[in-house]
């Protein structure tokens, strides 16, 4: 069965360092998204992407944030200078269409000290 | 802004009970979706409600839609200790890219 592939699975980081989180969603989907889940709360959502470009960001995705899809396949989320409130698990997902829900990757624990 | 609420947020029940877990949301969709997450796990798909009235049953679990309340419900008939997990409803916002907005989620946790 198709999967939404995140890597890394864990990624520790120094505050104020860049990180890439990478996902390789389902490959006939065409709506991408990240969430993100601090631990034991809510998943909050991020930002959708679709037609190669943001559809909608939150208050959450500041000019910290960026999204990429380099390729026809990955989808990548860029933090530039990380804070410790950004610890957190960030999931990826993908849709076919509207009308189906969206499929979740494994998601990439991200731990800031 | 869109908000979507669950309760309760925690349930803990013996096996065997039923009991249903409720998601209210604050306007107008017809496209809602349940996910389960196990602890430190991704959000697993259980179903998807696309239209008032909408009912979907996959074992013990039964979810039903009614877009005039605003309100979604998740049953649970004589729970096993297997549905142990926390459950997400999540609603469609019918935007561009229709990104779904989760509720607080409902830890469930069944006793032996």
């Amino acid at each position: 069965e198709p999967e939404v592939t995140q890597t890394p699975s864990h990624q520790v980081t120094q505050m104020g360092q860049e990180v890439i989180l990478r996902c390789v969603p389902i490959s006939n989907h065409l709506y991408f998204y990240w969430y993100r889940q601090i631990l034991g709360q809510k998943v909050e959502f991020l930002v959708s992407f679709y037609n190669n470009e943001i559809s909608e960001k939150s208050e959450i995705f500041d000019d910290q944030f960026s999204v990429e899809r380099p390729d026809g396949s990955n989808f990548t989320l860029k933090i530039r200078s990380t804070k410790l409130e950004d610890s957190a698990m960030y999931f990826c997902a993908s849709r076919e269409n509207v009308d189906r829900g969206a499929f979740f990757g494994q998601g990439t624990r991200l731990t800031v000290v | 802004e869109l908000k979507v609420e669950q309760n309760p947020l925690f349930l803990s029940m013996q096996e065997g009970k039923n009991y249903t877990i409720y998601c209210n949301y604050s306007t107008t969709s017809d496209r809602l979706y349940w996910y389960r997450q196990d602890p430190g796990k991704s959000l697993e798909s259980l179903f998807v409600l696309l239209s008032n009235g909408a009912v979907k049953q996959e074992g013990r679990l039964m979810a039903s839609l009614d877009t005039k309340a605003r309100l979604s419900t998740l049953h649970i008939t004589a729970a096993v200790h297997d549905l142990s997990a926390t459950y997400f409803c999540a609603v469609d916002n019918t935007g561009t890219a229709s990104k779904l907005t989760f509720g607080t989620g409902t830890r469930l946790q069944v006793t032996l």
